[in-house]
């Protein structure tokens, strides 16, 4: 099993669209969460961290539930440049700097 | 452009064959990492230097792998005797130490194929 699970997609939605991801992570230990953004043939960029509390950036909204071990990304009013692949990341409390990615899940936004 | 470089972009060998990448960080990060990218998969870690020092290794890192960053500046990647399963995107980042949720800038990524 993986430590981070994600839905490969691809979830296809039209403009305008809200669109959730949902990701799951199985080891207890992770104390930071991220979602990275990668375009087709690009570097993953730093899409959002995801705080305990919950957080919104704009049209994008992270909610994490330590309890169940389960993180969200919510993306609403789907922009044509939303489409990407979305990664889901998770780091550990005793090796911070090293990030563990799930395997993305793929939007495609259509007109 | 201040962002991560890598060099090459693209690096096509024949198997049993050595390559080397190089990844140059962002000047004021002193934390440089390696990852691998596989068709359909997130990043995999590598390998993870603090200044010069190598901290960390992947089990996935056989000993055909090296990496160094001798002057804690850039780092090359060595593969050595390359095997068809080497064929990835190698991904370097770097970030700077001292944030609690530091951020990890990547390069572009250098694209390998083994033939």
């Amino acid at each position: 099993r993986k430590e981070v699970e994600q839905d490969p997609g691809p979830f296809n939605v039209p403009e305008g669209a809200t669109v959730a991801f949902n990701c799951t992570y199985s080891n207890s230990a992770s104390q930071s969460f991220f979602w990275y953004r990668q375009d087709c043939r690009k570097e993953p960029k730093l899409l959002m961290s995801v705080y305990s509390s919950g957080n919104e950036d704009g049209r994008f909204t992270a909610q994490l539930n330590r309890a169940s071990q389960y993180i969200s990304l919510l993306i609403r009013d789907s922009k044509l440049s939303d489409s990407a692949t979305y990664l889901c990341v998770v780091s550990r409390m005793d090796s911070s700097y090293k990030l563990i990615f799930g395997s993305g899940t793929r939007l495609l936004v259509r007109p | 452009d201040t962002g991560v470089s890598q060099n090459p972009r693209h690096k096509i060998t024949k198997r049993g064959q050595n390559v080397t990448f190089r990844c140059d960080p962002i000047s004021e990060h002193n934390r440089l990492y390696w990852y691998r990218q596989t068709l359909g998969q997130g990043p995999e870690f590598l390998t993870y230097f603090q200044n010069e020092a190598q901290l960390e290794k992947s089990r996935l890192l056989s000993d055909r792998f090296s990496a160094e960053r001798p002057k804690g500046s850039f780092s090359t990647l060595e593969i050595q005797r390359t095997e068809q399963g080497d064929s990835a995107m190698y991904l370097c980042a770097s970030s700077f130490e001292g944030r609690t949720n530091e951020k990890l800038f990547f390069g572009s990524g250098t694209q390998l194929s083994v033939l």
